[in-house]
């Protein structure tokens, strides 16, 4: 199966500063990148995602890089709000599977402080 | 709010018993998919189902089982209950068979702790 690793496990920045988390994965299968974000006490909701076809793609203060040859993808927050305080998790996934399952990275827990 | 719904969300029960999770998906998904988080675990994949039959199996235990009724709701059956099973656990939706290709929706889970 898929090895899925997150980094940092941990991140605190103060508002206003940017965000960067970085997700590797193992399986060169993988052509679909989402990012969850879980906030306390809720399920994880997609926030954003993006296919192998496409290097990066951006929401608003939300974005997401792809690098399939090193097997990478990042979530950057910029302009960072405490609302964005939550824990994020990628979860790459092949898209051509007939099988639904994500697999999720241990998580990384951001604290943005006023 | 995701449109999925779970009960209990909390259960508190004592080792050797067995309880039953339910789900709804959102109204219109064919699939529904278990997880289990757990703070030493990470968020991990039990079961899917898709349209009542079972599609792919993750690090489920042989105590616990799942199903999908024919009105696309799930029960997942934890039994013989041990201390580490105390965890949240997830139920999610999506309209296909496969996950991979969209978004998954989640529940709010149930917390459950056994005593």
């Amino acid at each position: 199966g898929e090895n899925v690793e997150q980094h940092p496990s941990t991140l605190s920045v103060q508002e206003g500063d940017s965000a960067v988390i970085k997700c590797t994965y193992s399986d060169s299968a993988s052509n679909y990148f989402p990012w969850y974000k879980q906030e306390l006490g809720k399920g994880p909701q997609l926030i954003i995602d993006i296919r192998s076809n496409v290097g990066e793609k951006k929401d608003q203060r939300i974005a997401v890089t792809l690098n399939k040859t090193a097997k990478h993808f990042s979530l950057h927050i910029t302009e960072t709000q405490p609302e964005d305080s939550a824990v994020y998790f990628c979860a790459p996934a092949d898209r051509g599977s007939t099988l639904g399952r994500l697999y999720f990275g241990r998580g990384t827990q951001l604290t943005v402080w006023p | 709010d995701s449109g999925v719904t779970q009960t209990p969300k909390h259960l508190i029960t004592a080792t050797g018993q067995r309880v039953t999770l339910r789900c709804s998906p959102r109204s219109g998904d064919l699939s529904v998919y278990w997880y289990q988080q757990s703070l030493d675990q990470g968020l991990q994949f039990l079961i899917q189902y898709y349209n009542g039959e079972e599609r792919a199996k993750g690090n489920i235990l042989e105590r616990f089982s799942a199903q999908q009724f024919p009105d696309l709701h799930s029960e997942l059956n934890l039994s013989s209950l041990e201390l580490g099973d105390s965890a949240l656990y997830f139920c999610a939706s999506s309209a296909g068979p496969s996950g991979g290709a969209g978004e998954q929706f989640f529940g709010p889970g149930t917390r459950l702790t056994v005593l």
